[in-house]
């Protein structure tokens, strides 16, 4: 089992809609967690880290659910430029593992 | 403005070359690393380096070298033993024991 695993999509939603996906990890001693967004071809930029708590960032929610392993990540009013691929990225001591991410079209 | 900086964009190499991506930064970041890109997959480490003159091997070291001589620099080599070095490259750098990864905007290299 990948450590750090994440539905490929692509996921096509229409601009405005809400969209989620989640991350499963299988650390349970994970530390942190992070989502990232890469465009194509080009290099991935921090998006927003996840806390226990949950946190909000905008039109962004990211959540943090230990006991199932799993972080998510909700995207309100969907715009164009959403459009992207969306990486997971969790931290453990001094080891930072990437999923494969997921691919988000948002159609107009 | 503070950054890290690959080069070049795009490199291409005959087979059995060894060739040198460079990476800088000056963000005053005690780690660097390497990771490597696929098609569809995820990023991959290659090396990674937390000091001057010290560097660990990461997941998918065998065919690479590094150096980490000054703190700004950490150069790549892909060397003519790495069998299918065609991949996008990219450089990232943090400060220790704290995550905040900035990335360069990466190279893409091609065997042809």
């Amino acid at each position: 089992r990948k450590e750090v695993e994440q539905d490929p999509g692509p996921f096509n939603v229409p601009e405005g809609a809400t969209v989620a996906f989640n991350c499963t990890y299988s650390n349970s001693a994970s530390q942190s967690f992070f989502w990232y967004r890469q465009d194509c071809r080009k290099e991935p930029k921090l998006l927003m880290s996840v806390y226990s708590s949950g946190n909000e960032d905008g039109r962004f929610t990211a959540q943090l659910n230990r006991a199932s392993q799993y972080i998510s990540l909700l995207i309100r009013d969907s715009k164009l430029s959403d459009s992207a691929t969306y990486l997971c990225v969790v931290k453990r001591d001094d080891k930072i593992i990437f999923g494969k991410g997921t691919r988000l079209h948002i159609l107009p | 403005d503070g950054g890290i900086t690959q080069s070049p964009k795009y490199l291409f190499r005959k087979e059995g070359q060894n060739v040198t991506l460079s990476c800088e930064q000056n963000l005053n970041h005690d780690a660097m690393y390497w990771y490597r890109q696929d098609p569809g997959q995820g990023l991959r480490l290659i090396y990674y380096s937390q000091i001057v003159n010290d560097f660990q091997k990461g997941d998918i070291a065998e065919g690479y070298s590094v150096s980490r001589e000054k703190k700004e620099s950490f150069p790549l080599t892909v060397t003519s033993a790495q069998k299918n070095p065609t991949a996008f490259y990219l450089c990232a750098s943090s400060i220790l024991d704290r995550y905040g990864y900035t990335f360069g905007s990466g190279t893409r290299l091609t065997v042809v």
